[in-house]
């Protein structure tokens, strides 16, 4: 059974720095791995898709990098903004299925 | 395109009541999840749809939850009767079968049972 985890749980940085979240599966038969971002009583917003052929995307300030073979993903924020708080979630699909599974995410909070 | 639409956004409802939600995924999509997200559990797929067919309910807590989708631009999730531990936020997700399984999620509805 693929399962996913993310660590921290919560991180509080300062705005400015680089940030790395980390999320890992301990499964590495994936199609994909989606990284989204959940603010406050809201929904998801997609954020990268990598596929599973692919090492790495790249969309503004934010790049995830995919190791399929060790089961880890890092989603790295550049020059984070305190805009940038919210959750942010780690999702795979399996090979086989459809459905995403997800991580507990990781509460992020950038301090002005 | 307005993307994955779900309604309501809000409900409220009586332990015993009928609760239905209500979800229209983004044109052209072939594939339709329903996910709970709760603070104990996380978020997990209750049921998954391709071209309007059931493929895989094995996410469904119990017979009290029951998922329809008529035709390619509707579906809805019905609990009945509900009970307080139904409490959760409820969101659907779709997308297009056969490609890059990206999948785009509705903003939810967040069902309170008293």
């Amino acid at each position: 059974k693929q399962e996913v985890t993310q660590i921290p749980a919560a991180l509080s940085v300062p705005e400015g720095e680089n940030l790395v979240l980390n999320c890992s599966f301990t499964d590495s038969a994936i199609y994909n791995l989606q990284w989204f971002r959940q603010d406050p009583g809201k929904g998801l917003t997609s954020l990268l898709l990598i596929q599973s052929s692919q090492r790495e995307q790249t969309s503004g300030r934010l790049n995830a990098s995919l190791d399929k073979s060790s089961g880890r993903s890092t989603l790295y924020i550049a020059a984070s903004q305190p805009g940038d708080s919210a959750t942010y979630l780690c999702a795979v699909t399996p090979q086989g299925a459809q459905k995403l599974v997800f991580g507990q995410g990781t509460r992020l909070t950038i301090n002005p | 395109d307005a993307g994955v639409i779900q309604s309501p956004r809000h409900e409220v409802t009586e332990m015993g009541q009928e609760v239905t939600l209500r979800c229209k995924p983004i044109s052209g999509h072939n594939s339709l999840f329903w996910y709970r997200q709760t603070m104990m559990r996380g978020l997990e797929l209750l049921i998954y749809f391709n071209n309007n067919v059931p493929i895989d309910d094995s996410g469904m807590p119990e017979d009290r939850f029951s998922a329809k989708m008529p035709n390619a631009s509707f579906s809805t999730l019905k609990i009945q009767p509900s009970e307080p531990r139904d409490s959760a936020v409820y969101f659907c997700a779709s997308s297009f079968w056969l490609s890059s399984y990206e999948q785009y999620f509705g903003p939810g509805t967040r069902l309170t049972v008293t």
